[in-house]
């Protein structure tokens, strides 16, 4: 079953604006990760937000963390052509007993253009 | 540091047939999984491994998929045999320890026909 939902499902930009994306869950987590996808490779990790953290930024990505509406989004800032990939959230469940496997969402599809 | 490797890339085989997959993680992590990716869709857990152990297994098609992770080390994924439902991207990942980040490999694509 899915934990996350991002939306939207797609987004297209040009290239210097700000893309957001969205994601929400539906149990308590101990932590919640986004990751990069390009075209037929494998996830890169972005970013780790832990439960007790609202917010945290790495380079031009920003992320917030919601825990009581459940939910999480990523900004990322004057984008480029670079960053046309599928964005993923993953959630923990919450439950250490679960060995801290993820629950990935379906993705954002993001396309910059130039 | 050197990444996770998975191999085959890429493989097309015909339903009923078996197929193996190896992973090899990132020397020192302890927890090893495998996913499988659908097109347009997020990763699927289907196995995780702390060291030679399974964690967790409750999503692996245990009919026709099983996985070892010998000596805590290499993992290897097999199917058999194949369904045309299981063409997919098989990702491997790994983590020092449970519930941190995951380390991805590329992935091996898989087509039954």
């Amino acid at each position: 079953s899915q934990q996350g939902e991002e939306d939207p499902q797609a987004l297209s930009i040009q290239e210097g604006e700000n893309a957001t994306m969205n994601c929400s869950y539906k149990t308590s987590i101990n932590n919640l990760q986004w990751y990069r996808q390009n075209s037929g490779r494998g996830l890169v990790h972005l970013i780790l937000i832990r439960s007790n953290e609202r917010e945290k930024h790495s380079g031009r990505l920003r992320v917030t963390l919601d825990t009581s509406k459940k939910s999480s989004s990523l900004l990322i800032t004057a984008s480029r052509a670079a960053d046309t990939a599928s964005y993923f959230c993953a959630t923990d469940g919450g439950d250490y007993n679960q060995g801290g496997k993820l629950i990935f969402g379906q993705g954002t599809e993001l396309s910059v253009k130039p | 540091e050197a990444g996770v490797a998975q191999s085959p890339r890429y493989k097309i085989i015909e339903k009923r047939q078996s197929v193996a997959f190896w992973c090899n993680p990132i020397s020192g992590h302890a927890t090893l999984y495998w996913y499988q990716q659908i097109l347009g869709q997020g990763p699927k857990l289907l196995i995780q491994f702390q060291n030679n152990g399974v964690v967790d297994d409750s999503q692996l098609p245990k009919d026709r998929f099983s996985a070892e992770r010998l000596k805590g080390v290499d993992s290897t994924l097999k199917i058999q045999p194949a369904k045309l439902e299981d063409s997919a991207v098989y990702l491997c990942a790994s983590s020092l320890v449970g519930w941190e980040t995951q380390y991805f490999g590329p992935g091996t694509r898989l087509l039954v026909l």
